[in-house]
């Protein structure tokens, strides 16, 4: 069974660009996250999806949007890029409520 | 409000020793969840283990064991015998339950990077 699958692995932006980012979650997974990691905030939560629905948002600015489709894949979108949003961007799903989550491999994103 | 802290930003062991992993979290829901993930240099964080505030019995899992302790608000980690592969970072996350269940909303520590040397 394939793991969640993030694509692009790495990817660099300049200011000002917007940027999109796709993850696909394991076959059968309704259930998907999306964090950010820097070496200076750590981890944090950026949403979670369900069945196509936003279920939890973390606090972030507007620019931070996703979108989960029919098939379960999401895609995190972030506009007007800044120098502080260089960070890993990890994806993660799971099966159900209180199945434990899989983590994708992440999205390395620099803004330059 | 919720926070997690794991207080060893670094640890080196020689291989063979066994070394604990701290982890001290706060919450003021009765009910939340516990984790463990390991995040080797390739970026993917990998699942070691979940517990619920219900359950205090601790846990051994091969070379792997987690210590729960409710009254001081700990779950840490300790690994037997480790062994170069072990290196990694390893984060202590919280959760608090929605729906029904564990969210996907967890709150992580800072991670303590573990190195083990031959």
């Amino acid at each position: 069974k394939a793991g969640v699958t993030q694509t692009p692995r790495y990817l660099i932006k300049t200011r000002g660009q917007q940027v999109t980012l796709s993850c696909s979650p394991i076959s059968g997974h309704r259930s998907v996250s999306w964090y950010q990691q820097t070496p200076g905030q750590g981890l944090q939560f950026l949403f979670e999806y369900f069945s196509e629905t936003q279920r939890n948002k973390g606090n972030f600015p507007g620019r931070f949007s996703g979108r989960q489709f029919s098939n379960s894949r999401s895609e995190m979108n972030v506009s007007t890029l800044e120098l502080g949003d260089s960070a890993l961007y990890l994806c993660a799903s799971r099966a159900s409520t209180n199945e434990k989550l899989f983590f994708g491999s992440g999205t390395q994103l620099s803004v330059l | 409000a919720q926070k997690v802290t794991q207080a060893q930003t670094e640890i080196s062991v020689v291989e063979k020793e066994d070394v604990t992993l701290d982890c001290v979290y706060e919450t003021r829901d009765t009910t939340y969840y516990l984790f463990w993930y390991k995040q080797p240099p390739s970026g993917e964080l990998v699942f070691l283990i979940r517990r619920n505030s219900f359950d205090e019995q601790n846990e051994i899992s091969g070379r792997y064991s987690w210590n729960f302790q409710k009254s001081t608000s700990s779950f840490n980690f300790t690994i037997t015998a480790s062994q170069v592969v072990d290196s990694a970072v390893y984060f202590c996350a919280l959760s608090e339950p929605n729906y029904g269940g564990a969210t996907n909303k967890l709150i992580f520590g800072t991670g303590t990077l573990l190195a083990v040397q031959p």
